[in-house]
């Protein structure tokens, strides 16, 4: 079974640039979820979806972060414009029953 | 306020040791506490995932407990190994289905 998708790995931009990052979840998981996790930290939730639809989006950023979820599978996760405290790793992961959660390599993002 | 508390932040030990990382956490109406681990510029792997109505769960050499009542779970690491250096975290999920995390312990096994 091929696990949580995320690209890309790795992206360097500047304070005010915009960037978008890609998750594919495991086939047939319902619930995807973005975590934002800064260095030294644990990982803090921006977004659940369950299908197309949001469950919680209550710690998301909404005037600089945007996700969306088209047809229930992929989603993307975009910052514009972004920040100095946006440098992280954001982690996406996936659900197929609401409790055990998958979770992909993530996206470690600098800003200068 | 949802809080989940690490101790210690940081753990070296020497190769065989028996090791023991604690969590609390100050929900008490869990569905399930998770443990997992993270190496350095990697995602997170589960570990354990223990249900509510569960005391604990074991895989290989690990061992994790959950205490409801007092907001506690302990990760039990016998026999430890170089390849167990990470990072690990500990995570509930309470009624609003979010995961709820730890800062993590970061744990140095040396040969």
């Amino acid at each position: 079974e091929a696990g949580v998708a995320q690209s890309p790995r790795y992206k360097i931009i500047e304070k005010r640039q915009s960037v978008a990052f890609w998750c594919n979840p495991i086939s047939g998981h319902a619930t995807l979820y973005w975590y934002q996790q800064i260095l030294g930290q644990g990982p803090k939730l921006l977004i659940q979806f369950q299908n197309n639809g949001v469950v919680d989006d209550s710690q998301l950023p909404k005037d600089r972060f945007s996700a969306e979820r088209l047809k229930g599978v992929d989603s993307t996760l975009k910052i514009q414009p972004a920040k100095l405290e946006d440098s992280a790793v954001y982690l996406c992961a996936s659900s197929l029953d609401l409790y055990e959660q998958y979770f992909g390599p993530g996206t470690r993002l600098t800003v200068t | 306020k949802q809080e989940v508390t690490q101790i210690p932040a940081a753990l070296s030990v020497p190769e065989g040791e028996n090791l023991v990382l604690n969590c609390s956490f100050t929900d008490s109406a869990i569905y399930n506490l998770q443990w997992f681990r993270q190496d350095p510029g990697k995602g997170l792997t589960s570990l354990l995932l223990i249900q509510s109505s569960q005391r604990e769960q074991t895989s290989g050499r690990l061992n994790a407990s959950l205490d409801k009542s007092s907001g506690r779970s302990t990760l039990y690491i016998a026999a430890s190994q170089p390849g167990d250096s990470a990072t690990y975290l500990c995570a509930y999920q309470g009624g609003s289905e979010k995961l709820v995390f730890g800062k993590g312990t970061k744990l140095t096994v040396n040969p």
